[in-house]
């Protein structure tokens, strides 16, 4: 696609529920970064995936959240048994595998994201 | 305590006028630095990108100057206009680091 597109664009849950989202990057994007960005705080770092794989999931809050990717392409986050601190808005990110983001050519495309509300 | 710190944090400017954002970073090693323009209720999108060798670049009326001795950098906006009423967020790469450390961003209001 001509961007990164994310659903649900809105999500209100009860506590307990799971929540899924999904990001569908920019074609030929092989890395895909995943961050939670809460009132008045800077972006933090979820997970990242290249190709498949995630070679740094360090970021993940608790073993409550998990993501996949498949195909190289879409990925999913999964919050199970939702909290209220989980609530915040959830960006997606692509970009071309350069050097990893040590390089200053490897531009990040960001999603306009995934707002949760956890009642 | 963040590795990248952001001032102001709010400001509200005439539009027509010029106004400068600074970021301060801890960063170490340092690899590069980028300004990011994020619009309420969309994601951020980049505006500049600086290496350690770069001093200043440009990107139509934003213009990020880089002190990669003093860890700081500033975004300048020229000649403000109502779109330009966003958040700035400057973010850091380290050496041989594939993590980015995200200042919280300064909030710019642009008003008639």
């Amino acid at each position: 696609g001509a961007g990164v597109s994310q659903s649900p664009s809105n999500k209100v849950t009860e506590k307990g529920k799971d929540v899924e989202l999904r990001c569908d990057p920019i074609s030929g994007h092989t890395a895909l970064y995943w961050y939670r960005q809460s009132l008045g705080q800077g972006l933090e770092f979820l997970i990242y995936f290249q190709g498949n794989s995630a070679p740094d999931k360090s970021g993940l809050p608790s073993d409550r959240f998990s993501a996949e990717r498949t195909g190289g392409s879409v990925s999913t986050l999964t919050i199970q048994r939702t909290q209220q601190e989980d609530s915040a808005v959830y960006l997606c990110a692509s970009s071309l595998w350069s050097q990893g983001l040590s390089s200053g050519a490897n531009v990040l495309t960001f999603g306009a994201g995934s707002r949760l509300t956890v009642l | 305590k963040n590795q990248v710190e952001q001032s102001p944090q709010s400001l509200i400017i005439l539009e027509g006028k010029n106004c400068t954002l600074q970021c301060n970073y801890t960063v170490s090693p340092f690899s590069n630095l980028r300004w990011y323009k994020q619009d309420t209720g969309r994601g951020p999108v980049s505006l500049t990108i600086m290496t350690f060798s770069e001093n200043t670049k440009s990107n139509g009326r934003y213009t990020a100057t880089l002190d990669a001795d003093t860890k700081q950098s500033s975004l300048h906006i020229t000649a403000s206009q109502l779109s330009d009423s966003a958040s700035y967020i400057c973010v850091v790469s380290g050496e041989g680091n594939n993590r980015l450390a995200f200042g919280k961003g300064n909030q710019v209001v642009v008003i008639p």
